[in-house]
């Protein structure tokens, strides 16, 4: 079946450093990839997605690059603000099924 | 706002209670969802429901039930509550099913004592 597997968190980081967050994937074909978020006490957020391989999806300074050769989906940032806490997670979708999600890996900036 | 709205956001109820969670989303949207995520910010998917077809996890106990009275909403209810039901419950919605862009509700905390 399809699965996706995440770093374990948390991540914690200083502000402005470099941020990596792992994420690869099983899928039977060729599955669209995503990045939602999730802010304390909020609902999850699309953050970025890449529905073929090659494709790199961004925002807000995000990104992430669809690699089918690694199966992977990692998710990058330059400079983190500690406004970008949260818990970040890696989603894929595959012929009309529903979305399945990583584990989640949580995200702390401090300043 | 056009959006996705759950109530009540936070529920607090004793084991073998029979509960009822509220969704509707505004957006237009032909399908929706539940969703549970544990203390570890595990999330799995219970059900998808569109105007023709519900899809229910194997995994998911018969005490969980949606209903769809019309479709802008999807209500979750659970019967007989135990304790291992406390989690948050999510509801969403997409404009098909195979999309993926799914926008979230905030969310609905469920504790069982």
């Amino acid at each position: 079946g399809n699965s996706v597997t995440q770093m374990e968190g948390p991540v914690t980081l200083s502000e402005e450093a470099f941020l990596t967050i792992n994420c690869t994937y099983t899928a039977t074909g060729y599955p669209s990839l995503f990045w939602y978020v999730q802010y304390p006490g909020e609902g999850l957020q699309l953050l970025l997605k890449a529905t073929k391989a090659d494709d790199k999806g961004s925002n807000k300074g995000f990104e992430a690059t669809y690699r089918k050769e690694t199966t992977s989906f990692h998710l990058e940032k330059g400079s983190v603000q500690v406004s970008d806490s949260a818990v970040y997670f890696c989603a894929l979708i595959w012929a009309g099924n529903m979305l399945t999600f990583g584990g989640g890996t949580r995200l702390m900036v401090k300043p | 706002d056009t959006a996705v709205s759950q109530t009540p956001k936070y529920l607090v109820t004793q084991m073998g209670n029979d509960k009822s969670i509220k969704c509707e989303q505004n957006l237009g949207h032909d399908t929706m969802y539940w969703y549970k995520q544990d203390s570890k910010k595990f999330l799995k998917i219970m059900f998808s429901y569109n105007n023709k077809e519900l899809i229910i996890n194997e995994t998911v106990p018969n005490r969980f039930s949606p209903k769809s009275p019309d479709k802008a909403h999807l209500n979750l209810h659970i019967n007989s509550l135990e304790l291992g039901d406390s989690a948050v419950y999510f509801c969403a919605s997409s404009p098909d099913s195979g999309s993926g862009g799914y926008t979230f509700g905030s969310g609905t905390r469920l504790t069982v004592v």
